[in-house]
């Protein structure tokens, strides 16, 4: 079956620092790849995604690669921010008979300090 | 409203009671999804519904019982939960396509079972 794997954290990281939150996946065929954000007290959100391979998806400073070769997607950003602080979940989707079934990954806390 | 709306925000009942949550989707999709979450685990999906059809349901105890009027609305009935039901249930909704599009998520309702 499908799986994503990514760290649980939480990372900590001081404000302007570099951010790598690293995803791996297991996926029969083609999935889609998304990174998705939830801030405290709120549902999650879309921060980017990638239907095919070498794709790359960006939002707020955000980028992530599909790699097929390695079944990665990364997520990462160059100068992150107190209002970056969130979980971050991996996903991967397949359409299946007309919906979409989705692997989340165990999502990644991370906290800025200023 | 826009988006995904999701009522109540928060739910605290006994093991005797009978309750239900409420979702609705004002983007037009054909899928909607109610997903658990609970502390340290990744996104269980619970059900699907697709074109107002049951299309997945993944071995979830009777004592929820999903519920899809129309494809605009979704609810979750509940009675005689368990302490360990006790989590931030979310509704998700999806374009019903050949491609693999992000699922657009509500602010969930964290249930506390008594």
């Amino acid at each position: 079956g499908n799986s994503v794997t990514q760290m649980e954290g939480p990372v900590t990281l001081s404000e302007e620092a570099f951010l790598t939150i690293n995803c791996t996946y297991t996926a029969t065929g083609y999935p889609s790849l998304f990174w998705y954000v939830q801030y405290p007290g709120e549902g999650l959100q879309l921060l980017l995604k990638a239907t095919k391979a070498d794709d790359k998806g960006s939002n707020k400073g955000f980028e992530a690669t599909y790699r097929k070769e390695t079944t990665s997607f990364h997520l990462e950003k160059g100068s992150v921010q107190v209002s970056d602080s969130a979980v971050y979940f991996c996903a991967l989707s397949r359409n299946s008979g007309g919906y979409q079934k989705v692997t989340f990954g165990i999502g990644t806390k991370l906290q800025v300090i200023p | 409203e826009t988006g995904v709306t999701q009522t109540p925000r928060h739910l605290v009942m006994g093991m005797t009671n009978k309750k239900s949550l409420k979702c609705e989707q004002h983007l037009g999709h054909n899928a909607m999804y109610w997903y658990k979450q609970s502390a340290k685990k990744p996104l269980e999906l619970m059900f699907v519904y697709s074109l107002e059809e049951r299309v997945e349901n993944n071995s979830v105890p009777s004592r929820f019982s999903p519920e899809c009027p129309n494809s605009s609305h979704l609810f979750l009935h509940l009675h005689t939960l368990q302490p360990e039901d006790s989590a931030l249930y979310l509704c998700a909704s999806s374009q019903d396509s050949a491609g693999s599009y992000e699922q657009y998520f509500g602010p969930g309702t964290r249930l506390t079972v008594t």
